[in-house]
């Protein structure tokens, strides 16, 4: 059984600093890309960015392009999120999702149940 | 940007058939996706490919892709599918998520 459990989340202040963690298991991980996706409270799902399997190809959304690094240790079945310079609209229930990718189409099939961001001074 | 629309809202009555429309400039021309999210919890895949069910998705969920229009049907809807409902395709580098429409099942 495929579990995604996010963790990191938690209050900071605008213009403040975050790594997210989601620790995965239940497929070989190495095999999948991974992103994550974030979905500010009674608002809609906004893809932030993703990663290839080994971890030597990433990308973003535009509103976090520069800001944001994703990262991935699949050594330790683990995916990352590292946010700089944090905006008030930054915050949001942060998902890990397992992606898959054929041809030329990239969806998610396995998702975690999030971790809560609060960007507030 | 690519951009993908949906109805904020659709009302079906229980037994019955709900629609829930996607559009998209040819989104024919590619993929379409579709999640369901219940208040409280995380995202589920319910249609991939267009028309593909994943596995434990039931039989009364369908789906089409044709012209601008991607297209979830919910045959004989029951209580328990009153939900969001997020479409999304893959745009060249990015993945857009349409904003989304409540499905209330009354």
């Amino acid at each position: 059984e495929v579990q995604l459990v996010e963790s990191g989340g938690g209050l900071v202040q605008p213009g403040g600093s975050l790594r997210l963690s989601c620790a995965a298991s239940g497929f070989t991980f190495n095999n999948y890309a991974m992103s994550w996706v974030r979905q500010a409270p009674g608002k809609g799902l906004e893809w932030v960015s993703l990663v290839s399997g080994s971890g030597g190809g990433t990308t973003y959304a535009d509103s976090v392009k520069g800001r944001f690094t994703i990262s991935r240790d699949n050594s330790k079945n683990a995916l990352y999120l590292r946010m700089n310079t944090l905006r008030v609209e930054d915050a949001a229930v942060y998902y890990c999702a397992k992606t898959q990718r054929s041809g030329s189409s990239t969806w998610f099939d396995n998702w975690g149940q999030g971790t809560l961001v609060t960007v507030s001074s | 940007s690519y951009d993908l629309t949906q109805p904020p809202s659709v009302s079906v009555s229980p037994g019955q058939t709900a629609s829930i429309t996607c559009s998209g400039d040819k989104l024919g021309n590619r993929y379409a996706f579709w999640y369901q999210q219940k208040p409280g919890q995380s995202p589920v895949l319910v249609m991939y490919q267009d028309t593909r069910r994943p596995s434990g998705i039931p039989e009364r969920f369908s789906g089409s892709n044709t012209g601008n229009t991607a297209t979830l049907t919910i045959s004989g809807t029951q209580a328990m599918d009153e939900a969001d409902y997020y479409c999304q395709a893959w745009d060249t580098t990015s993945v857009v998520f349409g904003g989304g429409t409540k499905l209330t099942v009354l």
